[in-house]
Order: C-alpha cells, then structure tokens, then sequence
C-alpha cells in the first residue's frame, strides 16, 4: 500500500532555530501534500496545501514566512519551522494524495522548542 | 459549512463490554469517512474507512463502523473492548481520494477512551 515516510519523528531544538521537516512517499507520486498541526489534546488543524511545483495556500491564521513548504518534486515535501520558539511545539503530521490512494498519513514529527 | 462531530470528549467503558463513538458530519459532497486512533505520542492509525457500498464496514482490531447516510452518522464500534483500547478516536471526513480534487480531511475533536479493568 500507498506509504509516506515523515522524518524526523520527534525532535528538540533551541528557541530562534530553524527545524525542517520531511515527507516522502515511498511507492506513488504525491500531486498534492497537507500539513497538519496538533496541538496537545486537541484535533488536528490544517496549516497549508502544497502542490508540487507550486507556492504552497496556508490556512487563515498561520503565518507562511514562519512555516516554510517546499514541495519541489513528486515525492517530497518539506516543513519548516523558522525562528521556532516554545508556542511552536506540536505534532506536525503530512499527508499526501496523487496516484495513490488518498489521504496517506506520515508518522507525525513531535516538536519541542526550548 | 463541512465539519465533524465527535460529541462525546471522554469516554470510560470496562473491559469486555462494548463500545460505541459517535461521529456526525456535514459535507457539501459524497462523504468518504474515516476512523482513526492516535495512542499518546504518536501518530495516527487507520481503523477503517468507508467510500462506497455496503454501509456496514470492519476494520482492524476488531472496530467496525456503520453510515448512516440520513442521519449523517459514522458511530464507530466493537463488541467487546480490551484494555489496549485506551486512546484517543478521530472521526474524519473528506472528498473522493481518487478524484481529481482530493481535498483535505477534516477531522472531529476527537474522543478520548479509557478503560476500566
């Protein structure tokens, strides 16, 4: 079945610092890629939709110049978080559709800001 | 407006006796359901999903869930719950993944489920 890799799993880093996320899929071509956040005990909220070649649309309320998304090739996008600080910590989670079935989960990538 | 809604947040059931999350949604298009569990920490599982055909559908771990397409419904449910059971259920609904505009899922609060021994 359709799988998408989602790198790293859970990561630390220092407030001001930038931290770059990656999804992969493995085994079909990903046309389009969404971003969700988590944050604890609550639902996951949509951030942003990239189409491959394209500028990624964000949601209302997050900020593009802080949550950066690349989505160069059929096969990978990448989040990044610019300038993190504490208020960024979450459970960021992508999921991807194109010639696979849709709404193929990566593992989730659990930020912690300090 | 399209939403889901998990109306229960917490749930307790004691070992071996069954369960039922509600799940109802509102979608301008055909509905494809989703159930997913998410344990402490990590990432989301799949439980099962409905897209077409017979209402009734079974997933893993012994869940199944049933649409009901005039009450907008999507109750996942097992006849008998074990203690691994504990965690927290999503209830998600989105557009035909295989059509040329697969959109996002939108996903319900969630449900969280404790058991009992």
């Amino acid at each position: 079945g359709a799988v998408v890799s989602q790198h790293p799993s859970w990561v630390i880093c220092k407030s001001g610092t930038s931290v770059k996320i990656e999804c992969r899929s493995l085994d079909f071509q990903a046309t389009t890629m969404f971003w969700y956040r988590q944050f604890p005990k609550q639902s996951l909220m949509l951030m942003a939709t990239s189409n491959e070649g394209s500028k990624a649309t964000y949601e209302q309320g997050v900020e593009k110049d802080k949550f950066l998304i690349n989505h160069a090739s059929l096969t990978l996008s990448t989040l990044t978080v610019t300038s993190a600080h504490p208020e960024d910590s979450s459970f960021y989670i992508c999921s991807a559709t194109g010639t696979g079935p849709g709404y193929t989960f990566g593992s989730g990538t659990r930020l912690t800001v300090v | 407006a399209q939403s889901v809604t998990q109306p229960d947040i917490h749930i307790t059931v004691s070992e071996g006796a069954s369960l039922e999350l509600r799940c109802n949604y509102s979608y301008g298009a055909t509905p494809y359901l989703f159930w997913y569990v998410q344990s402490p920490g990590q990432g989301l599982q799949l439980l099962l999903k409905y897209f077409s055909g017979d209402t009734l559908v079974q997933g893993i771990k012994g869940f199944e869930a049933e649409f009901k397409r005039s009450q907008s419904s999507f109750n996942l449910r097992k006849p008998s719950v074990h203690w691994s059971d504990a965690a927290e259920y999503f209830c998600a609904v989105g557009g035909d993944p295989y059509g040329g505009s697969q959109g996002n899922l939108i996903f319900g609060k969630g449900t969280k489920l404790s058991v009992k021994p």
